[in-house]
C-alpha cells in the first residue's frame, strides 16, 4: 500500500508559468483534500473533494482549481503562478466520519 | 470561521523532561480535536485525537485534555525521547463545518540527547 502519492515534489517555476500538482490514494477514501504549508501558519485548505464528482472551496482557494478525476485521483491546478503561492503543498484523503486524514509527502513549489 | 491558536511555536527539552504543547479554539460547536505529528521531509500523521464528550485521553507516553468551557486543550508528552523531535500540529473541526479541519500554526519541538 502506498497510501497518498504525490507528484512531483520539488517544483521551480517562473511567475506566470502553469502547472499542475497530481495527487492519487489507494485506500478507498471517499474524501480527497488540499493543503498549503507556510512557516508559523500551520496547514491551510485550498480545495477538498468530499465525494467523487463533487469539489468546494476551503479557506485558501484563490489562484488554483482543482479536479477530482476520478475516486482515486485529485489534481490541483495553478493557472498563472504568483510568489505569494511558494509552498509546500500536501494532499490528503480520508474516509467519510472517521476524522482521520491521510498525507502524502508533500510538493515543494518555489515560484520567481 | 474557526480559529486556532497554538503555542509554544518552539519548544527544546531535555531527553527524559515532558513537554506541553497548548492550542485554544473559537468555535464553541467544535467537537474533534486531533493532534499530528510531522517528522522533516514527511506529512502529517494522527498521533492522537480527542472528541468533546471525554476530558481526557492516553497513549501510552501521550495525552490529550480538553477543556470546553474555557476552549483549549494540549497535548502532553512525558519522558520525551530524541524521536519524538518534530513539528506537532492541533486542530480543530465541528459537524456545522462540514468536519472540515482548522490548524493551528505547529509546535516545532526538540528534545536535546
Amino acid at each position: 500500500n502506498a497510501g497518498v502519492t504525490q507528484t512531483p515534489k520539488f517544483q521551480v517555476l517562473k511567475t506566470g508559468q502553469s502547472m499542475t500538482l497530481q495527487c492519487a490514494q489507494d485506500m478507498n477514501h471517499n474524501s480527497m483534500y488540499w493543503y498549503r504549508q507556510d512557516p508559523g501558519m500551520g496547514l491551510r485548505l485550498i480545495y477538498y473533494s468530499a465525494s467523487e464528482g463533487t469539489t468546494d472551496k476551503g479557506e485558501v482557494p484563490n489562484g488554483y482549481n482543482v479536479s477530482r478525476l476520478n475516486k482515486r485521483e485529485f489534481s490541483l491546478r495553478l493557472e498563472s503562478a504568483a510568489p505569494s503561492q511558494t509552498s509546500v503543498y500536501f494532499c490528503a484523503s480520508s474516509t467519510i466520519g472517521t476524522g482521520e486524514l491521510f498525507f502524502g509527502e508533500g510538493s515543494r513549489l518555489t515560484v520567481l | 470561521g474557526e480559529n486556532v491558536e497554538q503555542h509554544p511555536s518552539t519548544l527544546s527539552v531535555q531527553e527524559g523532561d515532558s513537554a506541553v504543547i497548548k492550542c485554544t479554539y473559537s468555535d464553541s460547536a467544535s467537537n474533534y480535536f486531533p493532534w499530528y505529528k510531522q517528522e522533516l521531509g514527511k506529512g502529517p500523521q494522527l498521533i492522537i485525537d480527542i472528541r468533546s464528550n471525554v476530558g481526557e485521553k492516553k497513549d501510552q507516553r501521550i495525552a490529550v485534555t480538553l477543556n470546553k468551557t474555557a476552549k483549549h486543550f494540549s497535548l502532553h508528552i512525558t519522558e520525551t525521547q530524541p524521536e519524538d523531535s518534530a513539528v506537532y500540529f492541533c486542530a480543530a473541526s465541528s459537524n456545522n463545518a462540514g468536519n472540515m479541519l482548522t490548524f493551528g500554526g505547529g509546535t516545532r519541538l526538540m528534545v536535546k540527547p
